[in-house]
């Protein structure tokens, strides 16, 4: 089974500029999670889908991060400006969304580490 | 709301001993509680899961944890470390939640070194 899949995995951008993620999650799964580690920390959710609709974006900075997932399988994460504060690396997670309650194993893809300069 | 407090940054062992490694919890519900593994430049692997069974949770690779509801603690342990065993461990919580939000929050983590 192949696992979730992420692009580009490097990005180095300069401050003020654009930049966007892809996501693809694991086959079958309907609910998709964007996270944010900077380093030395633990992941920060960031976003959460259920199919193409937002469960939860309470911690998005929304003046200049945006996300989407049109047709419920693929996602892409926008930062538009950057900051140099965005340095980190983006995960994607998947699971199932099937349970409802939380027991759902989320499954992790390499991540994407942006340098804003 | 929820969060999780991992009590050591960095532990060290030597290969062949006992590892333990400290997390409690704070939830307002009933939490899911997890164990995740990073590996440098690897992705996040999970380890084990709680959620709300047996109490003691066997995971992969020799590990498992105890929920102790008293303490909030989910303690990891391993009997004999193996130097494979170096890596990142995060502790990491979900609540129930009946509208479907569960995201995971995370503990800082703890950096586990393998001294041979």
């Amino acid at each position: 089974e192949a696992g979730v899949a992420q692009s580009p995995r490097y990005k180095i951008i300069e401050k003020r500029q654009s930049v966007a993620f892809w996501c693809n999650p694991i086959s079958g799964h309907a609910t998709l999670y964007w996270y944010q580690q900077i380093l030395g920390q633990g992941p920060k959710l960031l976003i959460q889908f259920q199919n193409n609709g937002v469960v939860d974006d309470s911690q998005l900075p929304k003046d200049r991060f945006s996300a989407e997932r049109l047709k419920g399988v693929d996602s892409t994460l926008k930062i538009q400006p950057a900051k140099l504060e965005d340095s980190a690396v983006y995960l994607c997670a998947s699971s199932l969304g099937t349970s409802g309650a939380s027991t759902d194993t989320q499954y992790f893809g390499p991540g994407t580490r942006l340098t804003v300069l | 709301a929820q969060s999780v407090t991992q009590l050591d940054s960095h532990v060290s062992v030597s290969e062949g001993t006992p590892v333990l490694l400290r997390c409690n919890y704070s939830s307002s519900y009933s939490p899911s509680l997890f164990w995740y593994v990073q590996h440098p430049n690897k992705g996040l692997q999970l380890l084990l899961k709680y959620t709300s069974a047996a109490t003691l949770v066997k995971g992969i690779n020799g590990f498992e944890a105890e929920f102790k509801k008293s303490e909030t603690s989910f303690h990891l342990t391993k009997p004999s470390a193996h130097m494979s065993d170096a890596a990142e461990y995060f502790c990491v919580v979900s609540p129930y939640s009946g509208g479907g939000a569960d995201g995971l929050t995370f503990g800082k983590g703890t950096h586990l070194i393998i001294q041979p």
